[in-house]
């Protein structure tokens, strides 16, 4: 099946400082998504991404869809405290059986003060 | 608007015993999936249910589980019995249907442990 590969598994930052992380699959998807989960809760939807090299922003966040289809980074600039959470790609393929999102292992983010 | 909700948060259960979870997907949604979150994993698909009709059940384990929705808004998903490597978060999520298929609304999740 599909796999999708996340880096880095962990990162810790000083507040204030930009961070990046990103996926890559073995095959190429035709929707990235970025959620963000944090403790006791289910994810979130950040950032969603349906067209091939498109960069979208959502306030301090920013992704790209790579050109490929087969990638995606997330990049939150001037972390703050709140910023902690465990970060999670997604992709989908398309319609149907293929529409069911298939996840990356998460990217830890500390954001010490 | 309430968002997706989920019952229990927690439970505690001994290996070989049956277990039960609870979901409410948000008002008007379509599509509802379960999802099983192992630790330091990403959610995968267990199952996902188009109204009342489950249309992706290939992930789900169906010796041992089950699932239900039967008029089309709630759902449970049922383990008899429960194993040690059950234990993980179930997550619940919806989506409005075909017109929102992109964006899934997670529930909080119930965290089972299985002694």
């Amino acid at each position: 099946g599909q796999q999708l590969n996340q880096s880095p598994q962990s990162m810790f930052i000083q507040e204030g400082e930009d961070v990046s992380m990103n996926c890559t699959s073995s095959s190429i998807f035709n929707t990235w998504l970025w959620y963000k989960q944090d403790p006791g809760e289910g994810p979130v939807l950040l950032i969603a991404l349906y067209k091939a090299g498109e960069l979208t922003s959502n306030g301090r966040l920013t992704a790209q869809f790579g050109i490929t289809r087969k990638d995606s980074f997330l990049n939150i600039s001037a972390s703050i405290p709140s910023d902690v959470g465990i970060y999670f790609c997604a992709g989908q393929l398309g319609r149907g059986s293929a529409r069911q999102l298939t996840f990356g292992s998460g990217t830890q983010l500390t954001v010490l003060p | 608007e309430a968002g997706v909700v989920q019952s229990p948060r927690y439970k505690i259960i001994e290996k070989k015993q049956p277990v039960a979870f609870w979901c409410n997907p948000i008002s008007g949604h379509n599509t509802l999936y379960w999802y099983l979150q192992n630790l330091g994993q990403g959610p995968e698909l267990l199952i996902r249910y188009e109204n009342e009709e489950a249309v992706d059940d290939s992930q789900l384990p169906k010796d041992r589980f089950s699932a239900e929705r039967l008029k089309g808004v709630d759902s449970t998903l049922k383990i008899q019995p429960a194993e040690l490597g059950d234990s993980a978060v179930y997550l619940c999520a919806s989506s409005p249907g075909l017109a929102g298929e992109r964006e899934q609304f997670f529930g909080p999740g119930t965290r089972l442990t299985v002694l």
